[in-house]
């Protein structure tokens, strides 16, 4: 079936504007991740959902980010007034049963962004 | 402050050597310890998952075992291919289902 799917695969983007990325998890799937990678570093975790909530919302950089999940599916995540250190590589992952298991994350092809 | 770290950073390895690298955790309060694959311009790829003190798992020429007292994993690759190069992610789940990643080994095979 199909895996999970992120859009745009790339987005290049002015210093203060808005920006929004977009997550289409595999199906069925009840559990959604954001991640991002910024150049060195490892895996960051940002969010998850449990269905359309996010139980911690700690992980998220600062408030400029936001995130939400509709319909047990698809998610967005929000970045407004973006700054530069905002440039990384954005992952959603998704996985059958929720974050209080063992499951398999599955991950999507990411979203590179670039703030000038 | 939960550590999870991965040694070493990078490694070059010639095609038919064997290789293994680390991943250390927090010896507390363990969950589950995960290991991906990342190639370069593709999504990480779950390797395995790992939960019982002692456990090992073998999928191909890679392995992995588990030592949750002292806190380690070892990723073992035997007989190293080109196809083998990637980022090879480990991450640790604690008991709060908090999951941290380490920064990855970064693995490179020369032909």
């Amino acid at each position: 079936g199909a895996g999970v799917s992120q859009s745009p695969s790339n987005k290049v983007t002015e210093k203060g504007k808005d920006v929004e990325l977009r997550c289409d998890p595999i199906s069925g799937h009840t559990a959604l991740y954001w991640y991002r990678q910024s150049l060195g570093q490892g895996l960051e975790f940002l969010i998850y959902f449990q269905g359309n909530s996010a139980p911690d919302k700690s992980g998220l950089p600062s408030d400029r980010f936001s995130a939400e999940r509709t319909g047990g599916s698809v998610s967005t995540l929000t970045i407004q007034r973006t700054q530069q250190e905002d440039s990384a590589v954005y992952l959603c992952a998704s996985s059958l049963a929720g974050i209080a298991s063992t499951d398999t994350q599955y991950f999507g092809p990411g979203t590179r962004l670039t703030v000038l | 402050i939960l550590n999870v770290e991965q040694s070493p950073q990078s490694l070059h390895v010639q095609e038919g050597d064997s290789t293994n690298f680390t991943c250390s955790f927090p010896s507390s309060n363990f969950y589950a310890l995960h290991w991906y694959r990342w190639e370069t311009a593709k999504s990480p790829e779950a390797l395995f998952v790992m939960t019982l003190n002692g456990d090992e798992k073998k999928k191909g020429r890679i392995s992995a075992t588990l030592n949750t007292k002292e806190g380690y994993s070892y990723l073992y690759i035997k007989g190293s291919q080109p196809e083998d190069s990637a980022t090879y992610l480990c991450a640790f789940m604690d008991s709060n289902y908090q999951l941290i990643w380490g920064a990855g080994t970064k693995l490179i095979i020369k032909p």
